[in-house]
């Protein structure tokens, strides 16, 4: 089954306390994304990967850090999380071309306290 | 000014009725435009794409788009309780990876 796994599902952490959130896709696809998504501001690019070993930032990288070793994987990591950074994360990836983010991850729930 | 606007809703339609749901977007440079549907607490799921301007129809969903006034729509019709949902908007340039959202309409679809 084609799909994006992220983990975990949910999470409480505390300030400072880095966390890495893990996304992971079975479809060989070169495209992948983080987004967050809070009340009122829909949806928004945080990294992005065109392929392994590149990645750029999107609207709001500040405090994320994103690595693209395998093509498959697309961790992304909070080295010193803050409240602000509490919201719903997705993952995303989608093949080249004129298709866009058709696999979304599950989710996940960060809250940091 | 927000570079996809939508309504944020509540869009409130009797099951059956037809639900027009609206998106408007800043840069004329846009190519590609999407719609998503996401229920409360799940991930987004694509419904539609469309890049040209006209209509295009998938099922009970038509997506409705039109570059020089800059707006594109989705008409749901024979609306269910089941579309119940938020309904995002998505414009792309193709020169550019990143893909814009709206915050989205809330629709209901009262039984």
């Amino acid at each position: 089954e084609a799909q994006v796994t992220q983990n975990p599902r949910y999470l409480i952490t505390v300030t400072g306390k880095k966390l890495t959130v893990t996304c992971s896709q079975n479809m060989n696809h070169e495209y992948m994304s983080w987004y967050r998504q809070d009340p009122g501001l829909g949806l928004r690019q945080i990294y992005y990967s065109m392929n392994v070993e590149v990645t750029d930032k999107g609207d709001v990288p500040e405090g994320y850090k994103v690595s693209r070793k395998e093509k498959r994987n697309f961790p992304l990591i909070l080295e010193s999380p803050s409240p602000n950074q509490t919201s719903l994360y997705f993952c995303a990836s989608r093949a080249g071309g004129m298709s866009t983010e058709a696999f979304f991850g599950q989710g996940t729930r960060l809250t940091v306290v | 000014q927000k570079e996809v606007e939508q309504n944020s809703g509540p869009l409130s339609v009797p099951e059956g009725a037809i639900a027009s749901l609206n998106c408007t977007y800043s840069d004329r440079g846009s190519q590609s435009f999407f719609w998503y549907r996401q229920y409360s607490g799940k991930s987004p799921e694509l419904i539609m794409f469309i890049y040209s301007n006209g209509d295009k129809e998938d099922g009970r969903f038509t997506a409705q788009l039109n570059k020089a006034s800059q707006y594109v729509s989705l008409l749901i019709r024979d609306s269910q309780p089941s579309d119940s949902a938020t309904y995002l908007c998505a414009v792309r340039m193709d020169s550019s990876y990143k893909l814009i959202f709206g915050s989205g309409t809330r629709l209901l679809v009262r039984p």
